[in-house]
């Protein structure tokens, strides 16, 4: 079975570019969820989205961050313009539809670094 | 407002040692809470989910306790090995859609 799949795995662009990072979750959950971790402030949600539907996105730092999830097996995470300081580890996690569950399953990260 | 803290936040042993990791919680109300393990420029692995009507769960030389009375949870790894080497979290899901996260305990295995 394919777990949650991230790309791209590493990134490195220059202030004021266009970043967007991309995630398959696992098939049939129905959440998806992205964080970002970093050293001083540890895993932190930015976004999450229930059958494609974004839930709760008081998480996003700042109107230069957007998230979307067209469909059940792909969402991006976009950062226009980036800056320095968003230099950290993007993870997407994906839940499946048992009531409770809460289960998280984690990609591997993408890991932005803004020069 | 929930917050998870586990202690301590770095730990080395000896290999062959067991050992636990720590991992408590201020509001009791939650669905379950879910042991992971991190390794350096990896993602999170799941370890362990125990349900909030569960007392513990196992698999394999981990076993993971849950007393939600007292808000605190461990995670016990019986005869370390240098391969357990990571960074253990935990989370508690408070429904929602939303799950907290511990800091995270670095273990050291030294072989």
């Amino acid at each position: 079975d394919a777990g949650v799949i991230q790309s791209p795995r590493h990134e490195v662009t220059e202030m004021g570019q266009e970043v967007t990072l991309r995630c398959k979750p696992i098939s049939g959950h129905n959440s998806l969820f992205w964080y970002r971790q970093t050293m001083m402030r540890g895993l932190e949600l930015l976004i999450y989205f229930n059958n494609n539907v974004p839930i709760d996105d008081s998480g996003m730092p700042e109107d230069r961050f957007s998230a979307k999830m067209p469909n059940a097996s792909f969402s991006t995470l976009k950062i226009q313009p980036s800056e320095p300081r968003d230099s950290a580890v993007y993870f997407c996690a994906s839940s499946p539809v048992k009531s409770g569950s809460g289960e998280l399953f984690f990609g591997e990260g993408s890991r932005l670094t803004v020069l | 407002k929930q917050e998870v803290t586990q202690i301590p936040a770095a730990l080395s042993v000896p290999e062959g040692e067991n050992l636990v990791l720590n991992c408590s919680f201020t509001d009791s109300a939650i669905y379950n809470l879910q042991w992971f393990r991190q390794d350096p420029g990896k993602g999170l692995t799941s370890l362990l989910l125990i349900q909030s009507s569960q007392r513990e769960q196992t698999s394999g030389r981990l076993n993971a306790s849950l007393d939600k009375s007292s808000g605190r949870s461990t995670l016990y790894i019986a005869a370390s090995q240098p391969g357990d080497s990571a960074t253990y979290l935990c989370a508690v899901y408070t429904g929602g859609f939303k799950t907290i996260f511990g800091a995270g305990t670095r273990l050291f295995v030294k072989a």
